[in-house]
């Protein structure tokens, strides 16, 4: 099984300034690598899919970068809205698994 | 628009068998690239694919949970369901039926439903 490890766990920030986490795999996933956003009493939405790629209706300020096993989820400038936990996700190998999540907070 | 819909009992004892069904709406459960997913997350926690299944009835399990799953699909209600057997405590979480989408435009678990927890006591 893949392990996504994921930094920091919390990250206090404000809104306006730029927001970076990270997901390291354990093996290579290649570019097959998701990010989803979960709010408190919500299920997660997916942001980004095959590391790069921005998931219907999600806006431009959200990217993601890497492949293999370092990977980057950026929030370019932080709306109050995208204050949340963070998971990635890789389908490269079954059972697909999660990274246990950042939490970004406000400072 | 595609929708999902958990349903099932919020309670079961430990060694029972949990079931759950998800309903899907706003769409056949049999059009599109997709699998049905069930993802569950204890309080507080992260997030565990239990399984999914293929509209064929075909099926993928987590290993972790392989001995004790069953994932099915009833096209004829737009419906799959969970089983979950020999249940206790550590199974207490709340669980998600999902969308995962495979079909080219887009690749990962699009659609979601609202979540239904589940509790594992006597």
């Amino acid at each position: 099984e893949i392990v996504l490890t994921q930094s920091p766990a919390t990250l206090s920030l404000s809104p306006g300034e730029r927001a970076t986490l990270s997901c390291r795999a354990s093996q290579s996933v290649s570019s097959y690598l998701a990010w989803y956003q979960q709010k408190p009493g919500q299920a997660p939405r997916l942001l980004i899919y095959d590391a790069s790629n921005r998931a219907t209706d999600i806006p431009a300020r959200f990217s993601g970068s890497g492949s293999g096993t370092d990977f980057t989820l950026t929030i370019s400038s932080l709306e109050p809205e995208d204050f949340a936990v963070y998971y990635c996700q890789q389908r490269n190998n079954w059972p697909s698994t999660f990274g246990q999540g950042t939490r970004l907070e406000i400072k | 628009q595609v929708q999902l819909q958990e349903s099932g009992p919020g309670l079961v004892k430990p060694s029972q068998t949990l079931s759950l069904t998800c309903t899907v709406s706003g769409g056949s459960i049999s059009s599109g690239s997709y699998y049905w997913s069930w993802i569950r997350q204890p309080a507080g926690k992260g997030l565990e694919w239990i399984g999914r299944v293929y509209t064929s009835g075909n099926t993928n399990y987590n290993p972790s949970l392989k001995s004790r799953v069953t994932i099915s699909v009833d096209t004829s209600k737009n419906q799959f369901s969970l089983k979950l057997s020999s249940v206790s405590a550590a199974d207490t979480a709340v669980y998600y039926c999902a969308r995962d989408n495979y079909g080219g435009d887009i690749y990962g678990l699009d659609v979601w439903g609202q979540g239904t927890t589940v509790t594992v006591s006597s």
